[in-house]
């Protein structure tokens, strides 16, 4: 079955420290993916995204993300944190190929930058 | 980037009534629109999509006779929970995929809507 994992319910870091947010996808074939942020009773907000190219993609907010096929990840990384990251972060997969394939999200991490 | 736009933001009913909530893609045409809703501390759940001008496409286990699900232009859809019970009660957010760009067309969300069903 196709299907995004986020193996981490809280992610807690220290302001300034690096930060990651792990995600894994199970799919046959090439995938499209999406990290999204949420801060509380708001929609939700894109951060970044891989179709193709180069595995390191950089997005809003100082964001990026590592493709890797082969460990089937997409890590959200940030070097140094900040207290305003703190929020709720969704990982989502889309699987092509068909024009209305929607975004399918993992469960959600909730990270909490301390200061 | 592009703006998808919901009203009501929030919304508290008595239960037994119906709710409508709209969604409005405003500076692009959608020709697809999907509907999730976001239970507390939870992920997004997809409820259905929907193409302009036909029937939406339901997942399994959302009864289509209560969330009532209309797309009937290029920028508004509009869900339409009837006979809301509190259990009805979450965020439901809409999103928009436009016309450009074929698979590749990026997905756009709203701010979501808050329905409490007292």
């Amino acid at each position: 079955a196709q299907s995004v994992a986020q193996p981490e319910d809280q992610v807690n870091v220290a302001e300034g420290n690096p930060l990651t947010v792990k995600c894994t996808y199970s799919v046959s074939g090439n995938p499209y993916l999406f990290w999204y942020v949420q801060y509380p009773n708001r929609g939700l907000q894109f951060l970044l995204k891989y179709i193709t190219g180069d595995n390191l993609v950089k997005g809003s907010y100082g964001f990026e993300a590592e493709f890797n096929k082969s460990q089937t990840s997409f890590h959200l990384k940030k070097p140094s944190a900040l207290v305003s990251d703190s929020a709720l972060y969704f990982c989502a997969v889309r699987f092509l190929i068909s024009g209305n394939t929607p975004l399918v999200f993992g469960k959600g991490t909730r990270l909490s930058v301390i200061a | 980037g592009a703006v998808v736009s919901q009203h009501p933001s929030r919304v508290i009913c008595k239960s037994g009534t119906s709710v409508k909530i709209e969604c409005r893609s405003l500076d692009f045409q959608a020709t697809t629109m999907f509907w999730y809703r976001q239970f507390p501390k939870q992920s997004l759940m997809l409820m259905a999509t929907s193409n302009e001008g036909s029937k939406a496409t339901y997942e399994q286990g959302v009864e289509k006779d209560k969330f009532l699900i209309n797309h009937a232009s290029l920028t508004l859809s509009t869900l339409t929970v009837t006979s809301a019970h509190p259990e009805d009660s979450s965020f439901y957010i809409c999103s928009a995929r436009g016309t450009s760009g074929g698979p590749r067309a990026a997905q756009y969300f709203g701010p979501g809507t808050r329905l409490l069903v007292l």
